[in-house]
């Protein structure tokens, strides 16, 4: 069975600071994806970044990109040059190659940027 | 606007109604997710179809039931709803069916929220 763990309930970051969110998941499986993704207050989801367990480069989307340390199973989230709407939960979630198609998600961190 | 479309957006009904969500999801997206997301439960797996077929079954309830029809649109319908019951429903669809490690990004729609009272 996959898990993720999202160790940080909240946190409070000044605008233009850059920010880390904790991802850590436990798989046996070699073969997986690992994806993040942001629920403002309105509600919906809305896809961020991913990171195949065989990409040799962490992956970077504009001012996102995922810190993939396969070694110690963390797929961190990086927000450089926070903004105001970068508030809003932030999940990690995963999904193994081969079996089951569903996405695992973690519990979630409330991310809130100070003006 | 994501392509994934839910209705209803929101819905308050009773303790032991009946409720029908649908999804329509993004135009080429053969697989749609149902996921419920609630407070003490977080975001629930509750079933998968990939082109009309049940392809995984996660947490859903007895109670529950779904189907995605010829033209790819899906139904989650909820019976004797309870009290705990009351949630987020999200609908997500994604292009096919997971291969290696390919992304096959699921998107989600705005969901329905489900209120019980």
């Amino acid at each position: 069975a996959q898990k993720i763990t999202q160790t940080q309930p909240g946190m409070f970051v000044q605008e233009k600071e850059a920010v880390t969110l904790d991802c850590t998941y436990d798989t046996s499986d070699q073969s997986y994806g690992l994806f993040w993704y942001k629920q403002p207050s309105s509600g919906e989801m809305i896809f961020l970044i991913y990171q195949g367990s065989y990409d040799e480069q962490n992956a970077t989307e504009g001012r996102y990109s995922l810190n993939f340390q396969k070694a110690r199973k963390s797929a961190n989230l990086v927000i450089s040059a926070s903004q105001l709407g970068d508030s809003a939960m932030y999940f990690c979630a995963m999904r193994v190659a081969f079996g089951n198609e569903k996405l695992t998600f973690g519990t979630g961190t409330r991310l809130t940027i100070i003006p | 606007d994501s392509g994934v479309t839910q209705t209803p957006k929101h819905l308050i009904t009773a303790t032991g109604q009946r409720v029908t969500l649908r999804c329509s999801p993004r135009s080429g997206d053969l697989s749609v997710y149902w996921y419920q997301q609630s407070l003490d439960q977080g975001l629930q797996f509750l079933i998968h179809y990939y082109n009309g077929e049940e392809r995984a079954k996660g947490n859903i309830l007895e109670r529950f039931s779904a189907q995605q029809f010829p033209d790819l649109h899906s139904e989650l319908n909820l019976s004797s709803l309870e009290l705990g019951d009351s949630a987020l429903y999200f609908c997500a669809s994604s292009p096919g069916r997971a291969r290696g490690t390919g992304a096959n990004v699921l998107t989600f729609g705005a969901g329905s929220r489900l209120t019980v009272l």
